[in-house]
């Protein structure tokens, strides 16, 4: 079946530097991914959309300068932490929609941040 | 501003029990509600309801929509152990993104 590939699956980092979270579609096509957080015990936040080969949509609140999105092909959509800090510590989490209709989304595994 | 608002945020029972899980949302422009089953890592498919009245059925998990009341919920029956897990009730709208309420959290306890 459809599967949403996410990479790393945890990551620590030092204040101040960047981290990279790559989300991978593997056996189909997605023009359009999707960004989630999630802090402890809270649901899944909306960070932005990612478009294939255009500026992403980011969210109210959401500071696109410090979470950099890039979607350069039709099955990898990235997102870069720039300048972490310990409150940027959360667990990230892609989705991709298969067939565009809402009941085909599938999530990656997610990712753990820790910003030390 | 639209939302999506779960009830009870947790919830502890025993094998065997039945249990409903509630979502109430207000929203514009609805599309569908889901419902997802969070273990570990990435949340897992259970249903999409689009139409009010019909019940989704999968095994012991059934859920319904209300759409002029503006809730679903969820249902599971004989509850196992391995039914604990954070129980997500999304919106869906347009351009497939999805809100989520802040969940319920089910332990099931042998």
């Amino acid at each position: 079946g459809a599967v949403v590939s996410q990479h790393p699956s945890w990551v620590i980092c030092k204040s101040g530097t960047s981290v990279k979270i790559e989300c991978r579609s593997l056996d189909f096509q997605a023009t359009t991914m999707f960004w989630y957080r999630q802090f402890p015990k809270q649901s899944l936040m909306l960070m932005a959309t990612s478009n294939e080969g255009s500026k992403a949509t980011y969210e109210q609140g959401v500071e696109k300068d410090k979470f950099l999105i890039n979607h350069a092909s039709l099955t990898l959509s990235t997102l870069t932490v720039t300048s972490a800090h310990p409150e940027d510590s959360s667990f990230y989490i892609c989705s991709a929609d298969l067939t565009g209709n809402l009941n085909t989304i599938y999530f990656g595994e997610g990712s753990w941040l820790t910003v030390v | 501003e639209d939302k999506v608002v779960q009830s009870p945020l947790s919830l502890v029972v025993h094998e065997g029990d039945t249990v409903t899980l509630n979502c109430s949302y207000e929203v514009t422009n609805f599309r569908s509600l889901l419902w997802y089953k969070q273990e570990k890592k990435a949340p897992t498919f259970l249903f999409m309801l689009t139409s009010s009245g019909i019940e989704k059925k999968s095994g012991r998990l059934s859920s319904i929509l209300d759409k002029k009341e503006l809730f679903s919920i969820l249902n599971i029956t004989a509850t196992q152990t391995g039914d604990s897990a954070i129980y997500l009730c999304a919106w869906g709208g347009s351009n497939y993104k999805l809100t989520f309420g802040k969940g319920t959290l089910l332990t099931v306890n042998p």
